[in-house]
């Protein structure tokens, strides 16, 4: 079935850097979500977009819809060390409310 | 307002033997999913509930999964009997209209 490809796959920086992370896939979405998951919990919602072209911010956290409405990119400015976490891109392809999540990528952030 | 609920957080048992996990939803909320998350990888959905009628159950494992939902509220999502690559967080969703909010996860580990 359809997959995001999400990347990259893991990222080591320190704390106060500023961090992008992008998901890409073949075919078009109608909705991209970012989560963030902590280890033993479930996946968080951070950003929600809902149109081509649209960039949302939540706090240090921006998000954009690709405009070709097969990719997303997040980024996070000014690290922090709770910014660690699994960050999975999701969406919804075509007209189905089924979400497809991409494969995670995992942030440490060193003081 | 109350998240979703899942329990029990964690769940040893041994291959062939039956095991059942129960997901309190959001208040309001129609719409119940319970995904599998193996270790590494992201969400992938089981079967996808709207009040009490199944929505989607394709990529449910039919011959050892079951799910209900009785009362168009909580659910159970069981599996009888067990295999060793059935490993893995078994996360429970809610929604009221797209976006999907999770529960913690029951952490299941087959010997």
């Amino acid at each position: 079935g359809q997959q995001l490809n999400q990347s990259p796959q893991s990222m080591f920086i320190q704390e106060g850097e500023d961090v992008s992370m992008n998901c890409t896939s073949s075919s078009i979405f109608n909705t991209w979500l970012w989560y963030k998951q902590d280890p033993g919990e479930g996946p968080v919602l951070l950003i929600a977009l809902y149109k081509a072209g649209e960039l949302t911010s939540n706090g240090r956290l921006t998000a954009q819809f690709g405009i070709t409405r097969k990719d997303s990119f997040l980024n996070i400015s000014a690290s922090i060390p709770s910014d660690v976490g699994i960050y999975f891109c999701a969406g919804h392809e075509g007209n189905t409310d089924k979400l497809i999540f991409g494969t995670g990528t995992r942030l440490q952030v060193f003081p | 307002e109350a998240g979703v609920a899942q329990s029990p957080r964690y769940k040893i048992i041994e291959k062939r033997q039956s095991v059942a996990f129960w997901c309190n939803p959001i208040s309001g909320h129609a719409t119940l999913y319970w995904y599998q998350q193996i270790l590494g990888q992201g969400p992938k959905l089981l079967i996808q509930f709207q009040n009490n009628g199944v929505v989607d159950d394709s990529q449910l494992p039919k011959d050892r999964f079951s799910a209900e939902r009785l009362k168009g509220v909580d659910s159970t999502l069981k599996i009888q009997p067990a295999k060793l690559e059935d490993s893995a967080v078994y996360l429970c969703a809610s929604s009221l209209k797209v976006t999907q909010y999770f529960g913690p996860g029951t952490r299941l580990t087959v010997l």
